[in-house]
């Protein structure tokens, strides 16, 4: 199984400001993916990212707003910019793995609230 | 579109007591079903991979079933404890190209009482 670290593990942020929030897998992904989960929810992707290409958005959730990097096989960030109450959620990073490369990890998760 | 439903949203049971959770999907052409806990504020954590040719799987106290062809999937969990408090989701996979998408359900809320 992959273990899958983030950074950090909770931030308390003001309306209108942006946060990026780091994900770093113990093994080379071909992709990575976000994920959020508001209170009292279930998880919601967002997108997935590939090295050395743009990422792929959900229906619902466009670039400008939530843009993420991912410089190399093991390692990606997600920038949730120009922050609202609404986007107080726990966002969970996610990896693809096991002996048929379909069973899926998760990270610790980061618990934003804004306020 | 693949819809995942879980009953009960939430249960609570005295230590001890074997309990089952249910999921239910509506598209049945699936690549495999994955049940996870979460623990509050945290992330998922893998329990069990049911791949769509398999009809059972065990770890430990826990043992998941799926009928894909009813589109129902149940997770028993044996002799439960005070520490498998937490909530459950299952995911289901699709085949073919949309096999990135998992979708989940709503999860089951477990109280184990001492």
């Amino acid at each position: 199984s992959a273990v899958i670290s983030q950074k950090p593990s909770r931030d308390i942020c003001q309306r209108g400001t942006s946060l990026t929030i780091q994900c770093q897998v113990d093994s080379q992904v071909t992709m990575m993916f976000w994920y959020r989960q508001q209170p009292g929810q279930s998880l919601t992707l967002i997108a997935t990212a590939n090295q050395g290409s743009e990422a792929t958005y959900e229906s619902g959730f466009v670039i400008d707003k939530f843009p993420i990097s991912r410089p190399n096989l093991t390692f990606s960030t997600l920038t949730v910019s120009n922050m609202s109450p609404e986007d107080s959620s726990i966002y969970l990073c996610s990896v693809e793995g096991g002996p048929q490369g379909k069973e899926q990890y998760f990270g610790p998760g980061t618990r934003l609230t804004v306020t | 579109k693949q819809e995942v439903t879980q009953i009960p949203a939430a249960l609570s049971v005295p230590e001890g007591e074997n309990l089952v959770l249910n999921c239910s999907f509506t598209d049945s052409a699936i690549y495999n079903l994955q049940w996870f806990r979460q623990d509050p504020g945290k992330g998922l954590t893998s329990l069990l991979l049911i791949q769509s040719s398999q009809r059972e799987q065990t770890s430990g106290r826990l043992n998941a079933s799926l009928d894909k062809s009813s589109g129902r999937s149940t997770l028993y969990i044996a002799a439960s404890q005070p520490g498998d408090s937490a909530t459950y989701l299952c995911a289901v996979r699709p085949r073919g190209n949309a096999g990135n998408m998992l979708t989940f359900g709503g999860g089951t809320r477990l109280m184990v009482k001492p």
